[in-house]
């Protein structure tokens, strides 16, 4: 059982579609994250959770919608969204404090904006 | 602004030696990671530095040089597997990382 688990490993939506993406992690971490990857750009992040408490939204459009139910699952609700937005949609999750703080990313989710 | 910069793609022959560079200019420094890649995986952590010099961990290494703003990953005796992209990343003053586009490396037999 890998550390970081995401479902599904592959979506193809329409614009007035609504999907959820899941994570689980089972490594005992605190903080979790969203990002965004998309070819040859850097990593983006939009959302991260520390102690199941929302710290920080980089300017994330409202058609994603984070939550965070407890310290080991994350989920990105998905509505209305735009052809730009088809990426590969990592969750990782760290142990706030560890020297280093280092991420573990799930295998990611493919999305297609048809 | 902040930025990474990395090569978009370099190519290796299996067996041989290959430096990946990475300089940044960030807003404060509090460590550099290197990620791997593998197609349609997930990254996963191979080196952090935080001072000065070269890190060492089997085939690969790390170098950091903060006056330079620079940092290259080394991998040595180059096998198949080693073809991935190779993500580096700063983490600024403020704890946040800021991440290159990274590397893809190509190896031939």
């Amino acid at each position: 059982e890998t550390g970081v688990t995401q479902t599904p490993r592959h979506l193809v939506m329409g614009m007035t579609n609504k999907k959820s993406l899941k994570c689980e992690q089972h490594l005992g971490h605190n903080a979790m994250y969203w990002y965004k990857q998309s070819a040859k750009k850097p990593l983006e992040l939009m959302f991260v959770y520390s102690l199941e408490e929302r710290v920080e939204n980089n300017s994330v459009p409202s058609r994603f919608s984070p939550e965070c139910p407890n310290s080991s699952h994350l989920f990105l609700h998905l509505h209305t969204l735009q052809p730009e937005d088809s990426a590969l949609y990592l969750c990782a999750s760290s142990q706030e404090g560890g020297q280093p703080e280092k991420l573990f990313f799930g295998s990611g989710t493919q999305l297609s904006v048809l | 602004g902040q930025n990474i910069d990395q090569p978009t793609e370099m190519t290796a022959t299996e067996g041989a030696i290959v430096q990946i560079n990475c300089t940044y200019q960030t807003s404060g420094f509090n460590g550099l990671f290197w990620y791997q890649q593998h197609a349609g995986e997930a990254p996963t952590f191979l080196s952090y530095n935080v001072l000065d010099g070269l890190e060492e961990k089997g085939r690969f290494s790390s170098f950091l040089s903060r006056s330079k703003g620079y940092s290259y990953l080394l991998l040595k005796e180059l096998q198949m597997k080693d073809s991935a992209s190779y993500l580096c990343a700063v983490m600024d003053s403020n704890y946040q990382l800021i991440w290159g586009a990274g590397t893809k490396l190509i190896i031939k037999p």
